[in-house]
């Protein structure tokens, strides 16, 4: 069964520390994986979006890596931020679908 | 602005009254999608669109209808609410087939009674 994992589902931190949101999923098949920030009573905002031959993705202070072969994709997020505060999510499409398979988020709140 | 539009915000309703959810995105998106999302279960596909007249089930089909007469619209109807129905409801387009970057609208927060 194809399944998305984010562990923990907390996680709070003190302003200014660097941090890592994991998502692992059961099956190294995938087309490409995305990771969303959702804000209380948003929509979701896609940060990255990593293609299945790509290792990683960048974009200001977020770095996404890709490792298919251990089922794993991390968000990095350098120097923490008041308004980082919100939960992350990351979704797969595995190759040959036409939907995305998500994670059920890790709620983040930075401590200023 | 690029973004997907989505009507009503919020809504309360009661069982077996059909109620229609719109969905409108501006950036001639191929790719449409519904998904409810609710605590502890995550973002959950409804239904998905691949074009104009083309639609497909997604994990959690039962209970809600589509179409796609349009390219940019995607309602999602609810021909006779129940109350497990009682979710918050995304609309999301992209791109091609979907394997591209995912806009979401702000959500439609729906209680059925």
């Amino acid at each position: 069964k194809q399944e998305v994992t984010q562990i923990p589902a907390a996680l709070s931190v003190p302003e200014g520390e660097n941090l890592v949101l994991n998502c692992s999923f059961t099956d190294s098949a995938i087309y490409n994986l995305q990771w969303f920030r959702q804000d209380p009573g948003k929509g979701l905002t896609s940060l990255l979006l990593i293609q299945s031959s790509q290792r990683e993705q960048t974009s200001g202070r977020l770095n996404a890596s890709l490792d298919k072969s251990s089922g794993r994709s991390t968000l990095y997020i350098a120097a923490s931020q008041p308004g980082d505060s919100a939960t992350y999510l990351c979704a797969v499409r595995w190759t040959g679908a036409n939907n995305l398979f998500f994670g059920t988020g890790t709620r983040l709140t930075v401590i200023p | 602005e690029a973004q997907v539009t989505q009507n009503p915000r919020y809504l309360i309703t009661v069982t077996g009254k059909k109620l229609t959810v719109t969905c409108s995105q501006n950036m001639n998106h191929e790719y449409m999608s519904w998904y409810r999302q609710d605590p502890g279960l995550g973002l959950r596909q409804i239904y998905y669109s691949m074009n104009v007249e083309v639609t497909d089930k997604g994990d959690v089909p039962e209970g809600y209808k589509v179409s796609r007469k349009e390219k940019r619209n995607f309602p999602l109807i609810l021909e006779s609410p129940s109350p497990n129905q009682t979710s918050l409801y995304f609309c999301a387009s992209s791109f091609g087939t979907g394997g591209g970057e995912l806009f979401f609208g702000e959500g439609s927060r729906l209680t059925v009674l």
